[in-house]
């Protein structure tokens, strides 16, 4: 199956700090998208990412794909209490299915 | 637009039991997952179905999880018997056809085997 491993695992940033997460495929994609999961929620779609070198933004979220379209990032800025919870990239696979990513977990101390 | 409605929110049930978990995705939604989630790790895709065909089941355990979608509308998933380590949340997520939607996701079904 596919492996897409994100980096870090677990990220404590004191409030207002900045964040990043990293996700890396072995194999290029053809699209990523990103996913927010709350504690207890279920993951609820941010964004899809489809061009080599694209980037968008939400506000304070800051979505990069690489040029080999290998690799992905998202970036938050001024965290808040708000943007606690699990992050994960999720790329396609043959049949259109959806493979998750391992996730980072992000605390945010107030 | 309603959404992704699962049941029940949890369960309790021995080692060696049966159990079901039922899953109504978003009208009109071609394709539906159902994803495995140990706590502390990411969704595991358990199958797709477009319509009511089965696209991928390549790591659902045969030997003991079965999943349908008779009419095409709504899925069970069914664990028959249950193992300790089947305990995990169990998220159901539709989606339409097209390969660059996004998919949304039930609340799940919270199981403890015990």
């Amino acid at each position: 199956g596919q492996q897409v491993m994100q980096i870090p695992q677990y990220q404590h940033v004191q409030e207002g700090e900045d964040f990043t997460t990293y996700c890396n495929s072995s194999t290029t994609l053809s699209n990523i998208q990103w996913y927010k999961q709350r504690p207890g929620g279920h993951p609820v779609f941010l964004i899809q990412l489809v061009k080599s070198g694209e980037v968008k933004k939400q506000k304070r979220l800051t979505f990069q794909f690489g040029e080999a379209k290998k690799n992905s990032s998202l970036h938050i800025t001024a965290t808040q209490t708000t943007d606690v919870g699990t992050y994960f990239c999720v790329s396609w696979a043959g049949a259109n299915n959806l493979f998750f990513g391992t996730g980072t977990r992000l605390t945010v101390i107030p | 637009e309603a959404g992704v409605a699962q049941s029940p929110r949890y369960k309790i049930i021995e080692k060696r039991q049966s159990v079901a978990f039922w899953c109504n995705p978003i009208s009109g939604h071609a394709t539906l997952y159902w994803y495995q989630q140990i706590l502390g790790q990411g969704p595991k895709l358990l199958i797709q179905f477009q319509n009511n065909g089965v696209v991928d089941d390549s790591q659902l355990p045969k030997d003991r999880f079965s999943a349908e979608r008779l009419k095409g509308v709504d899925s069970t998933l069914k664990i028959q018997p249950a193992k300790l380590e089947d305990s995990a949340v169990y998220l159901c997520a539709s989606r339409k056809g097209r390969a660059d939607t996004e998919a949304f996701f039930g609340q799940g079904t919270r199981l403890t085997v015990v």
